[in-house]
């Protein structure tokens, strides 16, 4: 169980054009979803907390105008890299927390190769 | 504050020797813990999680990990490793505001032939 589903696995774009990267939980409802950017060989680095039906909370330094997340259901979540550069060029990891409380692991998606050329 | 530190970005043993990754932990309030493993290009998958309930945690794989109170310590241990545990571990912390984890640096394990 808690299954959670990332899309795609990997994109290459254009600089200048925007993209969407999905994230469901397949089999339970994550009424918070977190958004994560790993860079090579580094740790993840919480880019914002996503709560079902509100806006998002963004860490410090996380540009919300260009790093736009979308949580329209208790099963899906979006991150839309708008125009995009070659330096958003990461991995993007989203995670969802089951309901219960904070003891309960955080579920991850198998991430998204974004490349910006 | 809280906060993860894990000694060492890079280990390597030998297949069959003993896996120790270290992770110390700063917390106010009683933490959660996890240990999670990744392996290139792909997401995190949990290894085993300590929840109040006992300090000696068993997880996937044959891992295991001892929450030491006194010491703010909860290493990762396997006893024999394969070729198969070559991966990126991450020791990470639910927060006590918003529930998000809080990661170490990682530890990238090696194991050679």
């Amino acid at each position: 169980g808690a299954v959670v589903s990332q899309h795609p696995s990997r994109v290459i774009c254009k600089s200048g054009t925007s993209v969407k990267i999905e994230c469901r939980s397949l089999d339970f409802q994550a009424t918070t979803m977190f958004w994560y950017r790993q860079f090579p060989k580094q740790s993840l680095m919480l880019m914002a907390t996503s709560n079902e039906g509100s806006k998002a909370t963004y860490e410090q330094g996380v540009e919300k105008d260009k790093f736009l997340i979308n949580h329209a259901s208790l099963t899906l979540s979006t991150l839309t890299v708008t125009s995009a550069h070659p330096e958003d060029s990461s991995f993007y990891i989203c995670s969802a927390a089951t309901p219960g409380p904070s003891s309960s692991p955080l579920h991850f998606g198998n991430g998204t190769r974004l490349t910006v050329t | 504050a809280q906060s993860v530190t894990q000694l060492g970005s890079h280990v390597s043993v030998s297949e069959g020797a003993l896996v120790l990754l270290r992770c110390n932990y700063s917390s106010s309030v009683p933490p959660y813990l996890f240990w999670y493993v990744q392996y290139p290009n792909q997401g995190l998958q949990l290894l085993l999680k300590y929840t109040s309930a006992a300090t000696l945690v068993k997880g996937i794989n044959g891992f295991e990990a001892e929450f030491k109170k006194s010491e703010t310590s909860f290493h990762l241990t396997k006893p024999s490793a394969h070729m198969s545990d070559a991966a990126e571990y991450f020791c990470a912390l639910r927060g006590n505001q918003g529930g998000k984890l809080i990661f170490g640096q990682g530890t990238e394990l090696s194991v050679k032939p």
